[in-house]
């Protein structure tokens, strides 16, 4: 069974602070890892890795995938208290065709 | 980014009856799109995953006679919450993945209340 876990589960930090989120996985036909950011509604789509060590970047958020120790990070640099949400991380396997979803990472960016 | 619709966005119904929830690719064409459930606080969890003509793949304690799942176009799928009982209220989400691609879009998500 195809299984992604993302540490911490949650999250507090002061406005300025740097955050690191983890995800690791085990799956069967690896064929990428995405990171959401889940406010209130629906996820949006932060990033999607494939291959390893080559650093995906978004303005204050970051992020890098390694396929040898099956895990990925998501950065986030001087935090904001927009930044709070729940950051999902889940990987898209080839055999069954589907998204596996982390538990997630609830960030809360206080002042 | 591509846009996935969603509708209802909410929607109230009474026990027993059947609601039907709306998933369109906006501006691409999706092979496949995925049908989550989300519980509060919890992650999404896959119901199941339909391809466009053929009939949907259902994971495990799934009751897909519950749980109708329709993709008849390259750009719509709706699922069909049939004989709702107030345990079926949840946060539905839809996401289509981007024909030849991997990446995976969502939907803004549906909250049904069974009262």
């Amino acid at each position: 069974e195809d299984k992604v876990v993302q540490s911490p589960l949650s999250l507090v930090v002061h406005e300025g602070d740097t955050v690191t989120l983890n995800c690791s996985y085990e799956v069967t036909n690896f064929r990428s890892l995405l990171w959401y950011k889940q406010e209130k509604k629906a996820p949006t789509f932060l990033f999607m890795l494939t291959s390893s060590g080559i650093e995906k970047k978004s303005g204050r958020l970051s992020s890098i995938l390694d396929k040898k120790e099956l895990f990925s990070i998501l950065n986030i640099t001087a935090t904001q208290t927009g930044d709070s949400a729940v950051y999902l991380c889940a990987v898209y396997t080839g055999t069954a065709s589907k998204l596996t979803f982390g538990t997630g990472t609830r960030l809360q960016v206080t002042l | 980014g591509a846009v996935v619709s969603q509708h209802p966005s909410r929607v109230i119904c009474k026990s027993g009856t059947s609601v039907k929830i709306e998933c369109r690719s906006l501006d691409f064409q999706a092979t496949t799109m995925f049908w989550y459930r989300q519980f509060p606080k919890q992650s999404l969890m896959l119901m199941a995953t339909s391809n466009e003509g053929s009939k949907a793949t259902y994971e495990q304690g799934v009751e897909k006679d519950k749980f109708l799942i329709n993709h008849a176009s390259l750009t719509l799928s709706t699922l069909t919450v049939t004989s709702a009982h107030p345990e079926d209220s949840s946060f539905y989400i839809c996401s289509a993945r981007l024909r030849g691609g991997n990446t995976i879009y969502f939907g803004e998500g549906s909250w049904l209340t069974v009262v």
